[in-house]
């Protein structure tokens, strides 16, 4: 069964650093999503990516996130200062198509991400 | 209520009862889709019913949908310890073209005892 991979599991940083979270998505997916969960919050959209570009983005998606595909295989979710409040679950995540293409989203295992 | 609102929050059943998780959504949808998260891992797709079906069975799973009132319900029939998880109905929204996100409901939490 194909997986979408995520890197690191888990990852501590200070207040105020930079952090890149991987992914490698299922292979022949095109489009791209990740989402995040505060501990005992409902799982939130960030950001859809499709054909290099960013489809959409919630408004938690501010100047701080960026995401990027800089190969074939890999896309990354980068938060360039750190809040504590960023504090939380990272899950990407793949899906083959969209709208009436749509069969369902594969998810990654998730980054817990701990600003201290 | 917000989209996607299931219903029980919190579910514990005897394991081989069936287990019947509800969500209501408000918006139109052209599907709705069903996932599982055990505790602190990440999400596994179950099923996807599209907005012209309602019913669509895999294996122990059964799920309806009703457009007219805007709700589905996921039936796991014979439970089993593992299948103890938070259960998230999601439906997409936004863009046909981009991809559309899923927004997710707060979940059932099910647990199921020996």
């Amino acid at each position: 069964e194909p997986e979408v991979t995520q890197t690191p599991s888990h990852q501590v940083t200070q207040m105020g650093q930079e952090v890149i979270l991987r992914c490698v998505p299922i292979s022949n997916h095109l489009y791209f999503y990740w989402y995040r969960q505060i501990l005992g919050q409902k799982v939130e959209f960030l950001v859809s990516f499709y054909n290099n570009e960013i489809s959409e983005k919630s408004e938690i998606f501010d100047d701080q996130f960026s995401v990027e595909r800089p190969d074939g295989s890999n896309f990354t979710l980068k938060i360039r200062s750190t809040k504590l409040e960023d504090s939380a679950m990272y899950f990407c995540a793949s899906s083959v198509g969209s709208g009436a293409r749509n069969y369902g989203y594969t998810f990654g295992s998730g980054t817990r991400l701990t600003v201290v | 209520s917000q989209q996607g609102e299931e219903d029980p929050q919190a579910l514990s059943i005897q394991e081989g009862e069936n287990a019947t998780m509800n969500c209501s959504y408000k918006t139109s949808i052209n599907n709705l889709q069903w996932y599982r998260q055990n505790s602190g891992r990440g999400l596994v797709h179950l099923i996807l019913i599209r907005s012209n079906e309602r019913e669509k069975h895999s294996g122990r799973l059964r799920v309806t949908l009703d457009t007219s009132k805007k709700s589905s319900s996921l039936l796991i029939t014979a439970s089993r310890a593992a299948d103890t998880a938070s259960y998230f109905c999601a439906t997409p929204q936004g863009l046909t073209g981009g991809g559309n996100k899923l927004t997710f409901g707060t979940g059932t939490q099910l647990k199921v005892e020996l």
